[in-house]
């Protein structure tokens, strides 16, 4: 079964604070490894991580990913109240479908 | 550039009623297409996929069905409603294995 476990599954933290959020998953036909953030509808795309060791960044968003630990952590600096989202990770693998984690939900509050 | 169209955004249904749920792609051919349902707003359970005209994959059995009439077009169905089909429903797209998708702006159903 492939599994993607992400943790903590809720986090509240102070506007200024920086937040890690982990993700980690099963290895069997790896291929990519996304993460999106959700407010009060769709899912938005965030990053997509396929090669171990190379952060991507997005203003104070970025994220990493391990391929021989499994898991990919996904950091905000200098939080802000904007930031309150669920946070999803999802793995792909060779079929077309994703598998995501059960989301954290991050509160940030002022 | 690729637009996906989902609606209604918001229903209200009777148990034992039916449904219809639809979804498009435009600026694309040969999507694959998803359907997720999101309980209490967590995670993401994949309902349906489908890789092409009239191929339907389930992953959880239950009550509801799926179609792809057309290339772009994918319908979640159900003939009666439990209580239990209450949550948020996602449609999504992708092209290659691994992709990211792209979801729909997503419905939420409440049966009552």
């Amino acid at each position: 079964e492939d599994k993607v476990v992400q943790s903590p599954l809720s986090l509240v933290v102070h506007e200024g604070d920086t937040v890690t959020l982990n993700c980690s998953y099963e290895v069997t036909n790896f291929r990519s490894l996304l993460w999106y953030k959700q407010e009060k509808k769709a899912p938005t795309f965030l990053f997509m991580l396929t090669s171990s060791g190379i952060e991507k960044k997005s203003g104070r968003l970025s994220s990493i990913l391990d391929k021989k630990e499994l898991f990919s952590i996904l950091n905000i600096t200098a939080t802000q109240t904007g930031d309150s989202a669920i946070y999803l990770c999802a793995r792909g693998g060779s079929n077309y479908k994703l598998t995501f984690g059960k989301g954290t939900l991050l509160t940030v509050n002022p | 550039s690729q637009t996906i169209h989902q609606w209604p955004a918001t229903l209200v249904q009777p148990v034992g009623s039916p449904l219809s749920l639809e979804c498009t792609v435009e600026g694309t051919s040969n999507p694959n297409l998803y359907w997720y349902r999101q309980a209490a707003g967590r995670g993401l359970q994949l309902l349906f996929y489908s890789v092409g005209i009239g191929q339907i994959s389930s992953e959880v059995p239950q009550n509801l069905s799926a179609s792809r009439p057309q290339d772009r077009q994918f319908i979640l169905s159900s003939k009666k409603l439990l209580l239990s089909d209450s949550g948020f429903y996602l449609c999504a797209w992708n092209r290659r294995p691994g992709d990211g998708y792209t979801f729909g702006s997503g419905t939420r159903l409440t049966v009552v």
